[in-house]
C-alpha cells in the first residue's frame, strides 16, 4: 500500500503571497488531518476533513483553509502569507475520525516565507 | 484549552540503558491516547493507540501504560539502542474532540549513545 504523499516537499514564498499544499491519503482512508509544526512547538492541529466535510478546525486564523475532494485527496491553502507561517506542514490520514485509529503521516511540506 | 505535557523534554542515555517518559493529559472526558515516534528526516510513525484505563501495550522493546483516572501514560524502552533515537510524541483525544481530533504534546527527544 502506498503511503501518504505530500506535494510539494519544499516551498519558498514571499510575504503576502498565497500557497496551496496537497496531500494524498492512503487508499481507503477517508479522514485527512493537517498539522503545523514550528520550532519549539508541538504539532498544532489545523483542521480535519472526512468525506469532503470539515469536521474540526484548530485555533488558526481564517487565512488557513482547506478542502477535500471526492477521492479523499486534500489541499490546504494559506493566503496573505506572514513570516510566522514558516513551518513544516504535515498531513495525516486514517480510516475514520474516531480518534481510536492510528494516524499515518506524510513526509511534510517545508514552507519558508521570506 | 486542553493541554498535553510531556517530560522530560530531552533525554540522553547509553546503549543498553532502559528509560521511560511521561505524558500527562486531562483526566476528564478521556477518549484515546496515542504514542508516535518521529525520527529525524522521517514522518511520525504510530506506536500505540490506547483507550482503556489500565491498558498496557507492547511492541518489541517498547511498551506503554495508561492511567486515565489520574491522566498520565508512561512509555518504556528496554535496552535502548542507537536506532531508538527519535522524538516520542503523545497525543490525546477527548470526547467530542473539543479542540480537534488529536492534541499533541511537544515530545521527548531521546538520544542513545553507542
Amino acid at each position: 500500500k502506498a503511503g501518504v504523499t505530500q506535494t510539494p516537499r519544499y516551498l519558498i514564498k514571499t510575504r503576502g503571497q498565497q500557497v496551496t499544499l496537497s496531500c494524498s491519503p492512503i487508499s481507503g482512508h477517508r479522514s485527512v488531518s493537517w498539522y503545523q509544526q514550528t520550532p519549539g512547538q508541538g504539532l498544532q492541529f489545523l483542521f480535519e476533513y472526512f468525506s469532503e466535510t470539515q469536521r474540526n478546525k484548530g485555533n488558526f486564523p481564517g487565512r488557513f483553509s482547506g478542502r477535500q475532494f471526492s477521492n479523499s485527496r486534500s489541499e490546504m491553502n494559506v493566503s496573505t502569507l506572514e513570516l510566522g507561517d514558516s513551518a513544516l506542514y504535515l498531513c495525516a490520514s486514517s480510516p475514520s475520525t474516531s480518534g481510536t485509529y492510528e494516524q499515518y503521516f506524510g513526509p511534510g511540506t517545508r514552507l519558508t516565507v521570506t | 484549552i486542553l493541554n498535553v505535557e510531556q517530560s522530560p523534554q530531552s533525554l540522553h542515555v547509553q546503549e543498553g540503558d532502559s528509560t521511560n517518559f511521561t505524558c500527562s493529559f486531562p483526566s476528564s472526558n478521556f477518549y484515546a491516547l496515542h504514542w508516535y515516534r518521529w525520527e529525524t528526516a522521517k514522518s511520525p510513525e504510530a506506536l500505540f493507540v490506547m483507550t482503556l484505563n489500565g491498558d498496557e501495550k507492547k511492541k518489541g522493546r517498547i511498551s506503554a501504560t495508561l492511567n486515565t483516572k489520574e491522566g498520565y501514560s508512561y512509555l518504556y524502552i528496554k535496552g535502548s539502542q542507537p536506532e531508538d533515537s527519535a522524538t516520542y510524541l503523545c497525543a490525546f483525544k477527548d470526547y467530542g474532540g473539543s479542540q480537534g481530533n488529536l492534541i499533541f504534546g511537544k515530545g521527548t527527544k531521546l538520544s542513545v549513545k553507542p
